[in-house]
């Protein structure tokens, strides 16, 4: 069974550019997440999909990120404008019933 | 809001050796918990899922206990190995829905 598939891996942009993240989730799983973790953090929760629809995005700074899942299986995750405290590594996670499996992540550099 | 602890934030240990790593949450209404570890520039592996109604899990070497009343969990390693060396983080799910709050995780280090 293939896992959590994330692109790009790495991406280094200059405060203010635009980005966008990838996420193929594990075949079968409708619940998809994006994580942010800091370095030396745990993940924080950006947001979570039920198939295409958003279950929880409290904690998503919508003045500039954004994510999407349109039909229910892929999702990106972009931010417009980067500040340099997005710097960061974005992991994706998908589950079934309850348990939740991660793909390897994107590390992004803000300069 | 739940807030999950985790101490030692570092840990260091020969070869051989037992260990304990700990962790602790504000909410006791949980759904459940799960330790992952964590290699440097790698995304989460799971390594044991506790639902609330259970006690522990066991998978090889690791044991993880859950008592959801004091608001615990641990994760024991026995006879520790360099290839242990990693973050190992733990997680709770809240009853409301299936969001993980993580802790800040123990960096693990297993001198050869």
């Amino acid at each position: 069974e293939a896992g959590v598939a994330q692109s790009p891996r790495y991406k280094i942009i200059e405060k203010r550019q635009s980005v966008a993240f990838w996420c193929n989730p594990i075949s079968g799983h409708a619940t998809l997440y994006w994580y942010q973790q800091i370095l030396g953090q745990g993940p924080k929760l950006l947001i979570q999909f039920q198939n295409n629809g958003v279950v929880d995005d409290s904690q998503l700074p919508k003045d500039r990120f954004s994510a999407e899942r349109l039909k229910g299986v892929d999702s990106t995750l972009k931010i417009q404008p980067a500040k340099l405290e997005d710097s960061a590594v974005y992991l994706c996670a998908s589950s079934l019933y309850g348990e939740q499996f991660f793909g390897p992540g994107t590390r992004l550099t803000v300069l | 809001k739940q807030e999950v602890t985790q101490i030692p934030a570092a840990l260091s240990v020969p070869e051989g050796e037992n260990l304990v790593l700990n962790c602790s949450f504000t909410d006791s209404a949980i759904y459940n918990l799960q330790w992952f570890r964590q290699d440097p520039g790698k995304g989460l592996t799971s390594l044991l899922l506790i639902q609330s109604s259970q006690r522990e899990q066991t998978s090889g070497r690791l044991n993880a206990s859950l008592d959801k009343s004091s608001g615990r969990s641990t994760l024991y390693i026995a006879a520790s190995q360099p290839g242990d060396s990693a973050t190992y983080l733990c997680a709770v799910t809240g009853n409301a829905g299936n969001m993980l709050t993580f802790g800040g995780g123990t960096r693990l280090m297993v001198k050869p």
